[in-house]
């Protein structure tokens, strides 16, 4: 099993859309959860930042994370063209986040 | 707003080579790491650097990586005899302490 799963897919909603991308991990010490996204060739830009389970709020922007199910989710409302991009789930056990583990990234196509 | 700025952006050399790659971190950040992304795959770690020293590395970082800080700005990755499968982005990344991983654009190495 890998340590980070995410489907790849390519996800195609229309603009206004309200989209839920999703990542399952199978390491229980993981404790910091990111969510980033990537434009094509650009770094990682960070989206959201979670400790622990629970909700996070951000804009248009909801983290979700279910430590019991290891499952965290990303919704992103009224989904717009510029939110095309690929979204990278991430994360660490540790506070000193030595090294972040990444999902493979979803990549989403909102078409207008 | 401060960002993490990486150079070259692109590099293209011949097998064997030596490659440095350098990365200006965010100023008032202490955590330092390289991650990699090879064409289609997932980011990975490399190593992190904190207080002048390595304080993890990845199987990827082998003998053939070294990175330093040889100032107060600069922090370099450096491949010593460059392979094919070195080809993919590296990027650098720089974190105060807060969890809050911040990336650079990237430095695209492409190895003939």
């Amino acid at each position: 099993q890998k340590e980070v799963e995410q489907d790849p897919g390519p996800l195609s909603v229309p603009e206004g859309a309200i989209v839920s991308l999703n990542c399952t991990y199978s390491n229980s010490a993981f404790q910091y959860f990111m969510w980033y996204r990537q434009y094509s060739r650009k770094g990682p830009e960070l989206l959201m930042y979670t400790y622990s389970s629970g909700n996070k709020e951000d804009g248009r922007f909801t983290a979700q994370v279910d430590k019991s199910s290891k499952y965290i989710s990303l919704f992103i409302r009224d989904s717009q063209p510029s939110d095309s991009a690929t979204y990278l789930c991430a994360m660490s056990p540790n506070t000193g986040f030595q090294k972040l583990v990444f999902g493979t990234g979803t990549r989403l196509l909102v078409s207008p | 707003e401060p960002e993490v700025t990486q150079t070259p952006s692109h590099q293209v050399t011949q097998m064997g080579q030596e490659v440095i790659l350098r990365c200006v971190p965010i100023s008032n950040h202490l955590y330092f790491y390289w991650y990699r992304q090879i064409l289609g795959q997932k980011v990975e770690f490399l190593v992190s650097f904190y207080n002048n020293e390595i304080s993890e590395k990845s199987e990827i970082f082998d003998d053939q990586f070294s990175v330093e800080r040889p100032d107060g700005s600069n922090f370099t990755l450096k491949i010593r005899s460059t392979k094919l499968e070195d080809s993919a982005m590296y990027f650098c990344a720089s974190m105060r302490g807060t969890g809050e991983l911040f990336f650079g654009e990237g430095s695209r190495l492409t190895v003939l």
